[in-house]
């Protein structure tokens, strides 16, 4: 069975530099979540797309901004890097809204240096 | 206080043993309760959620919510080598759009 791709697994990334990571979710999956897990933490929210419009905003710094495509993929643009933004990036898809029963993807590293 | 409270662990125990995973909560809007396990370098997976109070089994896995006590149990029965994993708890309450909010994890160790 199809489950939630994102895209790059790794990355490694400079300060001061822009990252873009993709998530493509399952297919007739209609929202997308963000999540940003350091190391040892728990998954914290950023931001979540329903039917291409933007349903929630959690802890998303102002450098960071989203958004979600006609095919419902989604993308987390992340600019001006800075060493703390190193983690695990995943995301998350469900169909109608709702986080219940939704999948993860296998999640991108992101290593600022 | 974060709402939701994990014991980070690790916690090792050795195989065939009973697992007991606990997390503690503030919010008493929480209605829907997860678990979630977490394989190194891998997404959660979903194992199993409950809504309200109540008892839930599915195999080896039994979750158990106490919303007077704000208190959620995973217990895991002949508990596995391959069970090895962080087990995240997390709750969310009822609204639609609604954000999961996730314990920190606990590292279980089964030790053959």
């Amino acid at each position: 069975a199809a489950g939630v791709i994102q895209s790059p697994r790794h990355l490694i990334k400079e300060k001061r530099e822009t990252a873009t990571l993709k998530c493509y979710p399952i297919p007739r999956h209609d929202t997308v979540y963000w999540y940003q897990q350091g190391p040892g933490q728990d998954p914290q929210f950023l931001i979540s797309f329903y039917e291409k419009m933007q349903s929630d905003k959690g802890s998303i710094p102002d450098r960071f901004s989203a958004q979600q495509f006609s095919d419902y993929h989604s993308e987390l643009n992340m600019s001006s890097l800075e060493l703390g933004d190193s983690a695990l990036y995943f995301c998350a898809s469900s169909l109608g809204g709702g986080l219940i029963e939704a999948f993860f993807g296998q999640g991108t590293r992101l290593t600022v240096v | 206080q974060k709402e939701v409270e994990q014991d980070p662990g690790p916690l090792s125990v050795p195989e065939g043993a009973i697992v007991s995973l606990n997390c503690t909560y503030s919010n008493s809007a929480f209605q829907y309760f997860m678990w979630y396990r977490q394989y190194s370098r891998k997404g959660p997976e979903l194992l199993m959620y409950t809504y309200s109070s109540g008892n839930k089994e599915d195999g080896r896995f039994t979750a158990q919510v106490d919303k007077s006590s704000k208190y959620i149990s995973l217990f895991i029965r002949d508990s596995q080598p391959s069970d090895s994993a962080t087990y995240l708890c997390a709750m969310s309450n009822l609204n639609r759009d609604d954000k999961i909010i996730f314990g920190k994890g606990t590292r279980l160790h089964i030790l053959p």
